[in-house]
């Protein structure tokens, strides 16, 4: 079946430092991948997305690059601000089932 | 333009009783989904709509759970004889045939006592 695995948290990072969710699938077919975010208080939002192998997506800062061959979906950014602090969640759809699966989600909190 | 909205935002429910929670998707989306989320895990896939008709509804839990959508707008997930397994946040997501990508409302919070 498919499923996504993610780095679990919490993680905690003073501002300014560099960011890594890892994140890794199993999927039948040739899924799309997702980075959704969901800051206090409010929904899940879409931060990026990729739709085929080697295709990097980015967005406020934010990169991840698909990997066919480690099956892998890495969420980085370079230099974390407070304002960063979130629940991150990776997803993935198959093409021709249009449901979301998603991991369980890192909790990120970035200290001034 | 407004995005999806959900109601009730809380909804607290006695073991045993029905329950409704409402979802408004954004206007013309043509799409829409219902997820559910236990505290600490991502959310779950319940049921998939396209236009009036269920295109996917495999992950419903049990029979106690339905949802409609009569007019290809709003959807109303139905939930019989509550557990307090149900205690979650409901979220509903829609998408425009155009782009692949769902919008998420807020979410309703149940909590069965």
């Amino acid at each position: 079946g498919n499923s996504v695995t993610q780095m679990e948290g919490p993680v905690t990072l003073s501002e300014e430092a560099f960011l890594t969710i890892n994140c890794t699938y199993t999927a039948t077919g040739y899924p799309s991948l997702f980075w959704y975010v969901q800051y206090p208080g409010e929904g899940l939002q879409l931060l990026l997305k990729a739709t085929k192998a080697d295709d990097k997506g980015s967005n406020k800062g934010f990169e991840a690059t698909y990997r066919k061959e480690t099956t892998s979906f890495h969420l980085e950014k370079g230099s974390v601000q407070v304002s960063d602090s979130a629940v991150y969640f990776c997803a993935l759809s198959v093409s021709g089932s249009e449901k979301l699966v998603f991991g369980k989600g890192t909790k990120l909190t970035v200290n001034p | 333009g407004a995005g999806v909205s959900q109601t009730p935002s809380n909804k607290v429910t006695e073991k045993g009783k029905y329950v409704e929670l409402r979802c408004d998707p954004i206007s013309g989306h043509t799409a829409l989904y219902w997820y559910r989320q236990s505290l600490g895990q991502g959310p779950e896939f319940l049921i998939y709509f396209q236009g009036t008709g269920a295109a996917d509804d495999s992950g419903l839990p049990n029979d106690r759970f339905f949802a409609v959508r009569p007019e290809g707008s709003v959807s109303t997930l139905k939930i019989q004889r509550t557990e307090r397994g149900d205690s979650a946040v409901y979220l509903c997501a829609t998408t425009s045939r155009e782009k692949n990508e769902q919008y998420f409302g807020p979410g309703t919070r149940l909590t069965v006592t």
